[in-house]
């Protein structure tokens, strides 16, 4: 099946500091999703790429949709405490399935 | 609203027991899914339904079966219980997938079996 590949697999950061993250695939993909999860429960949606070369803002969160569809980025700006977690990427190619990356678990020093 | 809810939080089952983890939406949604979690793997999609009635497989459907009788519940059955179906198990919810929409989770059902 499709994979994504998902890198850092972690960061241990200081606090302040701007943190970048990528997600690439074999495969081309028409949405590209950024998730969130906090320690004990289910991931919850920070971004929604939707355009090849989109760039969508959440606040500190940046994320792009790569120009040959194939990849997306997540940066976060002046890294807190409450970034820590695991950030994934999911990818939809217009069917009913979403396929995830394994995850880049963040930890900030403070 | 509730969200999506899972029953139960947390669950230790013996290799061959069987057992039916819950889930339940309020939004209405017509599509809802479930996925298992094992560190490392990021989430990967066992079975979805994209309506009442209507069920299909996803990366991981083996040793899982499921049913879609209300738009509100699709709950996921393991027949037989073995160890490598140790895992965090996520149900979630959206008005559509294919469209990218997002997909509300629950908060997880954490199953070990032993």
């Amino acid at each position: 099946g499709q994979q994504l590949n998902q890198s850092p697999q972690s960061m241990f950061i200081q606090e302040g500091e701007d943190v970048s993250m990528n997600c690439t695939s074999s495969s081309i993909f028409n949405t590209w999703l950024w998730y969130k999860q906090e320690p004990g429960e289910g991931p919850v949606l920070l971004i929604a790429l939707y355009k090849a070369g989109e760039l969508t803002s959440n606040g500190r969160l940046t994320a792009q949709f790569g120009i040959t569809r194939k990849d997306s980025f997540l940066n976060i700006s002046a890294s807190i405490p409450s970034d820590v977690g695991i950030y994934f990427c999911a990818g939809n190619n217009a069917g009913n399935m979403l396929t995830f990356g394994g995850g880049t678990r963040l930890m900030v020093k403070p | 609203n509730a969200g999506v809810t899972q029953t139960p939080k947390f669950q230790v089952l013996k290799t061959g027991q069987s057992m039916t983890l819950q889930c339940a939406q309020d939004m209405n949604h017509e599509y809802m899914s479930w996925y298992r979690q094992d560190p490392g793997m990021g989430l990967r999609l066992i079975h979805y339904s994209v309506g009442a009635g209507i069920t299909d497989q996803g990366e991981v459907p083996n040793g899982y079966n499921v049913s879609r009788s209300t738009t509100e519940d699709f709950p996921l059955r393991l027949l037989s219980a073995a160890p490598s179906q140790t895992s965090v198990y996520f149900c979630a919810s959206s008005y559509s997938p294919s469209s990218g929409t997002q997909q509300f989770f629950g908060p997880g059902t954490r199953l070990t079996v032993l």
